[in-house]
């Protein structure tokens, strides 16, 4: 069975602090996504690394997507209370027929 | 909004009803996943459809089942309810297998 560990498992942060969130495993993913979501809501994807070794950068988010591609990372800047939230990773396993893997999530608070 | 909808948003029945979920994905997507979600737990994947065929299963109880139709839309039928069928139940679709997901707003049901 592909896990996905996913640490710390809660955050919480003065506004402007920056963190960084991490998503490990032995398996290969052929991709990783991370999303975030609010209570009561869907998450929302906020990116997809395919290549190993990938960077990819939306605003204050970078991620990272390990070079053997069993592991990702999330880091903020600057912490807002805007991006309080769940970040879930979630793994594409290389079979296609075999279900995504998810993490159990990091509950970030960010306090202004 | 993530294009994906569902409805309804909101259903309250009681024990040992059947309810019907249904969710439209975005416009172009082939894939569609349904997911339970309760009370303060995390995601837990139920079944995936790709192009109108089952793909990958994941704790889905054999009282519930799901189909996905030749205009792409599913439904998700959940039978003989019991009080801890209560939760969250969200649609996501993707363009493709191991893409990245855009989830519905989510059916809350309650069971009484």
């Amino acid at each position: 069975t592909q896990l996905l560990e996913q640490s710390p498992q809660f955050l919480s942060i003065q506004e402007g602090e920056n963190l960084t969130v991490y998503c490990n495993s032995s398996s290969v993913f052929s991709s990783l996504q991370w999303y975030r979501q609010e209570p009561g809501e869907g998450p929302v994807l906020l990116v997809t690394v395919v290549t190993g070794g990938e960077v990819k950068k939306l605003k204050r988010l970078t991620f990272q997507f390990g070079d053997a591609r069993k592991d990702s990372s999330l880091h903020i800047t600057a912490a807002q209370p805007g991006d309080t939230g769940l970040y879930l990773c979630v793994g594409a396993p290389t079979s296609g027929n075999t279900p995504l893997v998810f993490g159990k999530g990091t509950r970030l608070s960010v306090i202004a | 909004d993530s294009g994906v909808t569902q409805t309804p948003k909101h259903l309250i029945t009681a024990t040992g009803q059947r309810v019907t979920l249904r969710c439209s994905p975005r416009s172009g997507d082939l894939s569609v996943y349904w997911y339970q979600q309760s009370l303060d737990q995390g995601l837990q994947f139920l079944i995936q459809y790709y192009n109108g065929e089952e793909r990958a299963k994941g704790n889905i109880l054999e009282r519930f089942s799901a189909q996905q139709f030749p205009d792409l839309h599913s439904e998700l039928n959940l039978s003989s309810l019991e009080l801890g069928d209560s939760a969250l139940y969200f649609c996501a679709s993707s363009a493709g297998l191991g893409q990245g997901q855009y989830f519905g707003p989510g059916t809350r049901l309650t069971v009484l």
